[in-house]
C-alpha cells in the first residue's frame, strides 16, 4: 500500500514550452501533498505544498506564475513548468500525506524534467 | 524553525563492516526525525523515523538509529553493510509531523567489495 505514482517518468521539451507533470496517490486519498526539486548530487529542496481544494503554498524563493500547481482531488496533484528554460531543468518529486494520524509522507519515483 | 546538517558527504565502508551515517539537528519544538534512501533515478523510500516515542528507532533493511536529545543528533547506523546498501542517504526533521520536512544535504554511501 501507499504508492505514490509520477507521470512522466522523463520529459524533454524545448526552451519556452510549458510540461505538466503529474502526481497520484494510488491507494490513498492525500489531504496534502508536497512538490520538490533535486539538482544532480544535491538535496531536496521544497517547493510547494498544496492541499486539496485549496491555493499551494509555495516556498520562499519559487515562482508561482513559473511553477503552477493544481491540487484536484484527493488523488491527484500536478505541476506544471510554464514557458521552461533551460535551467529549469532538474529531478522533480512529489510525496503524498495521507490523512489522519499518518506521520509519514509518500514519494514519487520522480520525474526527469531537461529544458533544450 | 528546522535544520539538518548530514557529516559527511561521502562515506565508503567495506562489505560486513559497521556502517554510520551521522545527522544533527536543530528543532525550536520538538522534532520528527527521518532517514530516507534514494537510488540512482528513483523517490525516497523511508528507512525509519522517530515521532517522540522510543529513543532507538529500528527500520528496515537492519537499518536503526538513535535519537540524542542532548547531543541532537540522529546517527543512522547498520551493523554489517552490504552491496545492495550503495546509495544516497538522506536525513530529514520536521517539526509538525510529517509536514515541511527540511532535509539534509544527502550522504553517499559507498560499499567496497
Amino acid at each position: 500500500g501507499a504508492v505514490v505514482s509520477q507521470h512522466p517518468s522523463w520529459v524533454i521539451c524545448k526552451s519556452g514550452t510549458s510540461v505538466k507533470i503529474e502526481c497520484r496517490s494510488l491507494d490513498f486519498q492525500a489531504t496534502t501533498m508536497f512538490w520538490y526539486r533535486q539538482f544532480p548530487k544535491q538535496s531536496l529542496m521544497l517547493m510547494a505544498t498544496s492541499n486539496e481544494g485549496s491555493k499551494a503554498t509555495y516556498e520562499q524563493g519559487v515562482e508561482k506564475d513559473k511553477f503552477l500547481i493544481n491540487h484536484a482531488s484527493l488523488t491527484l496533484s500536478t505541476l506544471t513548468v510554464t514557458s521552461a528554460h533551460p535551467e529549469d531543468s532538474s529531478f522533480y518529486i512529489c510525496s503524498a500525506l495521507p490523512g489522519g494520524i499518518y506521520n509519514e509522507q509518500f514519494f514519487g519515483p520522480g520525474t526527469r524534467l531537461t529544458v533544450l | 524553525a528546522q535544520s539538518v546538517t548530514q557529516l559527511g558527504s561521502h562515506v565508503s565502508v567495506s562489505e560486513g563492516a559497521l556502517v554510520l551515517l551521522r545527522c544533527n539537528y536543530s528543532s525550536s519544538v520538538p522534532p520528527y526525525l527521518f532517514w530516507y534512501v534514494q537510488y540512482p533515478n528513483q523517490g525516497l523510500q523511508l528507512l525509519l523515523k522517530y515521532t517522540s516515542a522510543a529513543t532507538l528507532v529500528k527500520g528496515i533493511n537492519g537499518f536503526e538509529a538513535e535519537f540524542k536529545k542532548s547531543e541532537t543528533s540522529f546517527h543512522l547506523t547498520k551493523p554489517s553493510a552490504h552491496m545492495s546498501d550503495a546509495a544516497e542517504y538522506f536525513c530529514a526533521v520536521s517539526g509538525q509531523g510529517a509536514q515541511k520536512l527540511v532535509f539534509g544535504q544527502g550522504t553517499r554511501l559507498t560499499i567496497n567489495p
